[in-house]
């Protein structure tokens, strides 16, 4: 079992629709990082959190340490939106792991 | 502030040649991790540096691959003897400290292809 788990795997939504991606993870963690990559892109920072709620624009990222378990919402999505989000943990030290991530496309 | 930055965005080597990608971390930062994407896989840690030492290199292959992170210039993954399995993205990421509170920021990565 990875120590970082995604679901869904593939999500496709309609334009404007509210998507919700979530990450549960096994280990004591310091942060945990939702990053995104476009095809045969570089990766983006979404947010870094390690308690509670993260909002930037029409992204939220949700935390909850005790369940081990973080949500990232996108509220009234947009193709531009369609990527690959990834969930990673600190644990233990600096490396970041890594899960497998989600990818996501938004149809016009 | 420039973003971190990697050289070369792609790079295209023959099998025994050796591979040579080099990250310049955002300023003001001294720890720079590097991580591999192998096709339709998960990002992997490979090795965390800080100027001058190999913190933890707990994720590189045990043969073949070597980093380093001199006083001056860029941190620098190397490959000896390239294989076919080597073709990946690799990515690195800076940061201004080394412990859960900071941020560590990518690079745009580079596509290595061994053919």
């Amino acid at each position: 079992k990875n120590e970082v788990e995604q679901s869904p795997q593939n999500l496709t939504a309609q334009e404007g629709e509210f998507i919700t991606i979530n990450c549960s993870y096994s280990v004591g963690i310091s942060a945990l990082h939702w990053l995104q990559q476009h095809p045969g892109g570089g990766i983006v920072s979404l947010f870094m959190l390690s308690s509670g709620k993260k909002k930037h624009g029409r992204l939220i990222a949700t935390i909850n340490i005790q369940e081990k378990h973080s949500s990232l919402h996108i509220t009234a999505s947009h193709p531009r939106d369609s990527a690959v989000y990834i969930c990673a943990v600190r644990s233990g030290g600096s490396r970041l792991t890594f899960g497998e991530g989600t990818q996501l496309t938004v149809n016009p | 502030n420039a973003g971190v930055m990697q050289n070369p965005r792609h790079l295209v080597r023959r099998r025994g040649q050796e591979a040579r990608l080099r990250c310049s971390p955002m300023k003001g930062h001294s720890h720079v991790y590097w991580y591999r994407q192998l096709p339709e896989e998960g990002l992997k840690f490979m090795v965390y540096l800080q100027k001058e030492n190999i913190i933890d290199e707990s994720g590189m292959p045990k043969e073949r691959f070597s980093a380093e992170f001199p006083k001056e210039g860029p941190s620098i993954l190397r490959i000896q003897q390239v294989v076919r399995g080597d073709s990946a993205a690799y990515f690195c990421a800076s940061s201004e400290g080394g412990t859960g509170v900071y941020e560590q920021y990518f690079g745009p990565g580079t596509r290595l292809t061994v053919t």
